[in-house]
């Protein structure tokens, strides 16, 4: 089974609809990233979360909110969806405790707003 | 702010070819080093590392130095093949305070044909 799952792999959704990305860990780790992917830009940091109390804006914040229900899951959401959001979405993990700042990466989600 | 700077693809070689995709990074002090790939329809999997200035990364046959002097990070390998087929990032996280954030650079598309 995949360390890092991402719930749902693909979702075409119209604008000014709520979405929930989700993502859940087996990982044990305390860290937790949201990014989108969209092509030429590379990927860009959403939301991260240094464990369930603690959570924190990225560089593209603005649109999206994050909820860390537990140290295993962490999910994105849109409360309006518009169609600049289109993108690909990686969820990732890491662990402070082993000092190697690798982070593991989830398969994606590729979200459509039409 | 910190800054990566990637080649811009796609790049086309053939089987066998020589390969370096040329990353150079703009950090204070010490980051580490990471280049992730991803294959297609899959997330981002960490290729190869390095944490500190001459250190040199290396995994499946591709290598990369640390080079503090030019602030650099080339992927080299010497003999591709079509299974290599993929994007590959070149990253950053600071050596302290970034809590394993990392910036990546836009990404370089490799394909490699028979």
């Amino acid at each position: 089974d995949a360390d890092v799952t991402q719930t749902p792999r693909n979702r075409i959704t119209k604008t000014g609809k709520r979405i929930m990305l989700e993502c859940s860990q087996t990982k044990g780790h305390d860290r937790m990233y949201w990014y989108r992917q969209d092509p030429g830009l590379g990927l860009r940091l959403i939301y991260y979360s240094f464990d369930v109390k603690d959570i924190n804006k990225g560089e593209i914040s603005d649109g999206y909110s994050v909820s860390r229900q537990a140290q295993a899951k962490f999910s994105l959401s849109l409360e309006s969806a518009i169609p600049n959001q289109t993108a690909l979405y990686f969820c990732a993990t890491s662990d402070r405790g082993t000092g190697q700042n690798e982070q593991f990466f989830g398969p994606g989600t590729r979200l459509t707003v039409l | 702010g910190d800054s990566v700077t990637q080649m811009e693809g796609p790049v086309t070689l053939s089987e066998e070819a020589f390969l370096t995709i040329n990353c150079t990074y703009t950090a204070t002090g010490y980051p580490s080093l990471f280049w992730y790939v991803q294959y297609p329809g899959e997330g981002l999997q960490l290729l190869l590392k390095a944490t500190k200035a001459d250190d040199k990364g290396s995994n499946k046959g591709f290598e990369a130095t640390y080079r503090k002097e030019t602030t650099s990070f080339h992927l080299e390998k010497g003999s591709v093949q079509v299974s290599d087929s993929a994007v590959y990032f070149c990253a950053l996280t600071p050596i302290t305070g970034g809590g394993n954030k990392l910036t990546f650079g836009t990404g370089t598309q490799l394909k490699v044909e028979l």
